[in-house]
């Protein structure tokens, strides 16, 4: 959401290794987490999403961990593919249920 | 398999005119919105509907844009007049409701000239 800060901005790795990407959020209210990546020239598409009464959630390669007390969530990618080089979009969604983005991290995965 | 429908996919027009889009959202979906996206940023949230209601709007330049919704279903975004900085990829999105999984629609590129 608006208080969310993503960092790196942009990660660079080789293909096959993990990447991990980590967002924190202020508000206390939130309880939904989603991610959404968005390929070159593409519509953002929802990967996974966890909500606040989980603690991680795994999908294939994918998965995401949230620590509610310190108010942060990790994105993990692990055997990176090219294809996953892509933008990634954390957010939640708070008290007001307000979808907003922000900058994104560059994920790119080098051959 | 359903998916949010929007047109034009693009569209030109001069500074000064009007514009509009449309965006039709996935059967069933009672929360649609409305972003904007600059090459190289984030989607800008501009308008977030709950059924016919505005749920949020705070980004909205109201001078210039309007969004509706009347019957609850499809919807329109409308600039006028549209100024050089308008240009974006504009994207709508439905969930079934708020804290669920958004679909986005393939866009509009709009290009102010």
């Amino acid at each position: 959401g608006e208080n969310v800060e993503q960092h790196p901005s942009t990660l660079s790795v080789q293909e096959g290794d993990s990447a991990v990407i980590k967002c924190t959020y202020s508000d206390s209210a939130s309880n939904y987490f989603p991610w959404y990546k968005q390929e070159l020239g593409k519509r953002p598409q929802l990967i996974i999403d966890i909500r606040s009464n989980v603690g991680e959630k795994k999908d294939q390669r994918i998965a995401v961990t949230l620590n509610k007390t310190a108010k942060h969530f990790s994105l993990h990618i692990t055997e990176t593919q090219p294809e996953d080089s892509a933008v990634y979009f954390c957010t939640d969604t708070g008290a007001n249920s307000k979808l907003t983005f922000g900058k994104g991290i560059t994920l790119s995965v080098r051959p | 398999e359903a998916e949010v429908a929007q047109s034009p996919r693009y569209k030109i027009t001069e500074k000064s005119q009007a514009v509009a889009f449309w965006c039709d959202p996935i059967s069933g979906h009672a929360t649609l919105y409305w972003y904007r996206q600059i090459l190289g940023q984030g989607p800008e949230l501009l308008v977030q509907f709950q059924d016919e209601s505005v749920v949020d709007d705070s980004q909205l330049p109201k001078d210039r844009f309007s969004a509706e919704r009347l019957k609850g279903v499809d919807s329109t975004l409308k600039i006028q007049p549209a100024e050089l900085g308008d240009s974006a990829m504009y994207l709508c999105a439905s969930a079934t409701v708020a804290n669920t999984e958004a679909f986005f629609g393939q866009g509009t590129r709009l290009t102010v000239v």
